[in-house]
Formats: C-alpha cells, structure tokens, sequence
C-alpha cells in the first residue's frame, strides 16, 4: 500500500478555512485517495474521496494535484466540532481495506 | 436508521483469557471489517467478512478470529489475550458495488478492550 505523509498537527481559528495536507508521492493510477476524521470517543467518519479530479460535498472540498502526488482537504469555514483526527488514506479498492496513518490532529480555537 | 452498532462497549480482562466482541452493521450492509486502534495511534485492518467468508486479511495472528453470521452481523474473537492486545476495536460496515468495489466504510464508536 502506498503511503502518505501528514503533518503531525495544525491549528484553525473558528469560522476560517482550513486546509490540511497530504503527501503521497508513491500514489499509483489506481489508488483512491480518501479522508476520513475521527472525533473524541468516536469511531472514524467518512469524509470525501476522489480519483484524480477535485470532489466537493457538503462537508468539504478534496483538491488533488495534476500529477496525483499531493492532496488538500479544505474545510471552508472551521467549527469547534471539526476538532479531529484527520486521516488521507490511499486505498486501490474503495470501500475495501483501509491503512490508516497516524493523521493529522486538528485543533479548532475559539 | 440505526448505523455500527458494537457491544459491549467496554471490557476488561486478564492475560490468557479469550474475548468476542459483536458488530451489527449499519442497515443494508453486507459487509463488515474490524480494526485495531492502539492508544494515539491510526486504526490497523484486522479482517473483512463478506458472504459469512473472510476476504482479507491483516497482519494479525490466528489468535484473532471472526465470524459473519446470515443477517450480517459479524463476531470478533481473540484467544490467549495478551497485555498488547489492549486497545479499541472498531468495527466497520459497507455495501459490495460492482467489481469488488465496495461503498463507503461506515464505522461503530468501538469496544475498548483492556489486558490486564
């Protein structure tokens, strides 16, 4: 499984886009690209996924490089509930097993 | 509609012992996956079960074991518990598309499991 490179953690101001990275330079032309969080006490949750153009859905855009190397999920507008564990996970079958990372630990402030 | 659902959702035991945890997937899955979350770390495929089969597997010993029965629940079980055995184990719940694809995983809140 190719592997991805998250920063350890990053800080947003309530109310403000976010934009989190995510490294994957070993990416094949198969391989999904793929954000889940995961909340305090909760299992992980499905955000968005894409293959090689950019994805919007009604919580956030997934922006994917030319070259598929590198990805960028956006959070428009930052809420305190968005405080996470944010996943990017390269799997060449969606839906099937995931290799999760370590994430990136979001902190939201007020 | 109720989603993962995994019981119980804590438990303690002691080194040696065996343990099954259960998962009732989210309504109209056939699918369903476990996986390991060790304490401030990302969570590691265990097995996924379609059709009461395994179809893939983790690095996992055969100390960890499943089971998917017809309605499409599915068991965990591990034997001979290690203390490194500790942790949340989540489970996670799919639909079978065309071509093996399968839809987006649908996880529970976990089972934490302490070894001690």
């Amino acid at each position: 499984d190719a592997k991805t490179t998250q920063p350890n953690s990053m800080e947003s101001n309530e109310e403000e886009p976010v934009h989190l990275p995510c490294n994957h330079s070993t990416i094949s032309g198969t391989d999904y690209i793929h954000w889940y969080r995961q909340l305090p006490s909760q299992g992980p949750e499905y955000v968005i996924h894409g293959l090689t153009s950019n994805v919007n859905n009604r919580m956030a855009s997934l922006a994917i490089a030319e070259d598929r190397k590198s990805s960028t999920l956006i959070l428009h507008r930052a809420t305190l509930r968005d405080a996470a564990v944010y996943y990017c996970i390269l799997s060449r079958e969606y839906g099937n097993k995931l290799v999760f990372g370590a994430g990136t630990i979001l902190r939201v402030k007020s | 509609d109720a989603g993962v659902t995994q019981s119980p959702t804590h438990l303690i035991k002691t080194r040696g012992q065996q343990v099954t945890l259960r998962c009732s997937p989210k309504s109209g899955h056939d699918t369903v996956s476990w996986y390991q979350q060790a304490l401030g770390q990302g969570p590691q495929f265990i097995f996924q079960y379609y059709e009461e089969e395994e179809r893939q597997r983790g690095n996992f010993p055969d100390r960890f074991s499943g089971h998917q029965f017809p309605n499409y629940s599915s068991e965990l079980n591990v034997n001979a518990l290690l203390l490194g055995d500790s942790a949340l184990y989540l489970c996670a719940s799919s639909l079978q598309l065309n071509r093996g694809q399968r839809e987006k995983l649908f996880f529970g809140s976990g089972t934490q499991l302490s070894v001690l």
